[in-house]
This record gives structure tokens, C-alpha cells and sequence, in this order.
């Protein structure tokens, strides 16, 4: 069975705060990785992807990968209450036959207080 | 442009009811999927359709049924649903699998 896990929350930090979120999986054979927010009522909004181990920086957000320790996280800096919402960690095994599925974690809720 | 758009945003139907949802993307995606939202869970595959043909359905009951009139839309055909059939049905769409996949709006559907 593929797992992947998150903390549910709820996560509250203050504005202007680093958040961090974290999401470990099970798959060893896991390539591609994915950050979605979801705000209550809406759709998921991709906001990071990420393939090979590391860093990588867009704007406010950081996502850094470790395949040895199957182990993603999202940083965002400066939080905002805008940033307020569900997180998302999505992975997908990209062998086996199972390429086109996302394994979505259960979500992180995100409250950034002003 | 990274684009999905899914219509009606809203939709109430009975359970003799026979509805349809529609989704569409202009990005020339290749891959596109329904999804299943229940409140405060992630989103569960449906279908998934590669090249415009069905390439996995996940073992979804039979009133509901997909259809990919061309490779741009995506339609999902509702019929003789049941209350606990109520969720958010989530379009999506990718280059090719493993790829991004990108969500539209949602239907909100509600069956009575």
C-alpha cells in the first residue's frame, strides 16, 4: 500500500512567519512530487512541483526533496493570512504501470494569524 | 495558461435524475482525470483517460460513466445517484502522466 503522510494540524504560525510542512512517503519508487493548496470550498491549486532531490525556490515557497530519507517539505516565508488553507503533498510513482496516479496525503491545515 | 474549466459549478439532482458534468481544457493536455472530493478528505481517482481513450477507471460504480468527446473536453454522465453520491467531482489534466496535473473549478454536486 503507498502512503503518503502528513501532520493534519491544524499548523498556526503568525504572520511573517516561516511555515513549514512536512510530507514523508512510502514508495521508494516515487519520482514526482507535488505541492496543491486548497482553500475551503475550492479546487486544489498546484503550487510546487518538484522531481530530483534538493531545493527549489518560487517566490514565498521552497520545496526541498530527500529521496534517501522519502522525505518532501514546503517552506513558505513571510506567511500571510492569504496562505491560510488545506496543504496538499502529492506524489506520484512514476514505474510499475502507476505513472498516472497522484497519492495525495491527507492534507495540513494552515492558519497564518495577523 | 494553465486552464481547466468544469461546468455547472452547482448542481442538485434527484436520484431518478440524469445529469452531466463537463470539463475543458485548451492546453493540449493529453491526460485527463475525474476526481472525488469529500469534505475535509484529498481528492480520490475516478477515471483517467490518456489520448481519448479510458485508461483506468478505479473501480467506480456504473452510474457513473465517462466519456472524452475530443481532446480538449472530458464529460462525466450522472444517473440514479445516491445521497452519499455528494461531493466536489474535480476535473483535471496533465501533459502526460506524472506530469502536473492541473485542477479546475469543480462541480458541487448534491443528490437528493
Amino acid at each position: 500500500q503507498k502512503e503518503v503522510e502528513q501532520n493534519s494540524g491544524p499548523l498556526s504560525v503568525p504572520e511573517g512567519a516561516i511555515a513549514s510542512l512536512n510530507c514523508t512517503y512510502s514508495d521508494r519508487g516515487s519520482q514526482s512530487f507535488f505541492w496543491y493548496r486548497q482553500y475551503s470550498g475550492k479546487s486544489p491549486e498546484l503550487i510546487m512541483s518538484i522531481y530530483s532531490n534538493g531545493d527549489k525556490e518560487d517566490g514565498r515557497f521552497t520545496a526541498q526533496l530527500n529521496k534517501a530519507s522519502q522525505y518532501v517539505s514546503l517552506l513558505i516565508r513571510d506567511s500571510q493570512p492569504s496562505d491560510s488553507a488545506t496543504y496538499l503533498c502529492a506524489v506520484n510513482l512514476d514505474s510499475g504501470g502507476s505513472n498516472y496516479k497522484l497519492t495525495f496525503g491527507k492534507g495540513t491545515l494552515l492558519t497564518v494569524n495577523p | 495558461d494553465t486552464e481547466v474549466t468544469q461546468t455547472p459549478k452547482h448542481l442538485v439532482m434527484g436520484m431518478t435524475n440524469k445529469k452531466s458534468l463537463k470539463c475543458e481544457q485548451h492546453m493540449g493536455h493529453r491526460a485527463m482525470y475525474w476526481y472525488k472530493q469529500k469534505a475535509k478528505k484529498p481528492p480520490e481517482l475516478m477515471f483517467v483517460y490518456s489520448y481519448e481513450k479510458l485508461s483506468i477507471n478505479e473501480s467506480v460504480p456504473s452510474r457513473f460513466s465517462p466519456e472524452c468527446p475530443n481532446s480538449s473536453l472530458l464529460n462525466l454522465h450522472l444517473h440514479a445517484l445516491q445521497p452519499e453520491d455528494s461531493a466536489l467531482y474535480l476535473c483535471a489534466s496533465s501533459q502526460q502522466f506524472s506530469y502536473e496535473q492541473y485542477f479546475g473549478p469543480g462541480t458541487r454536486l448534491t443528490v437528493t
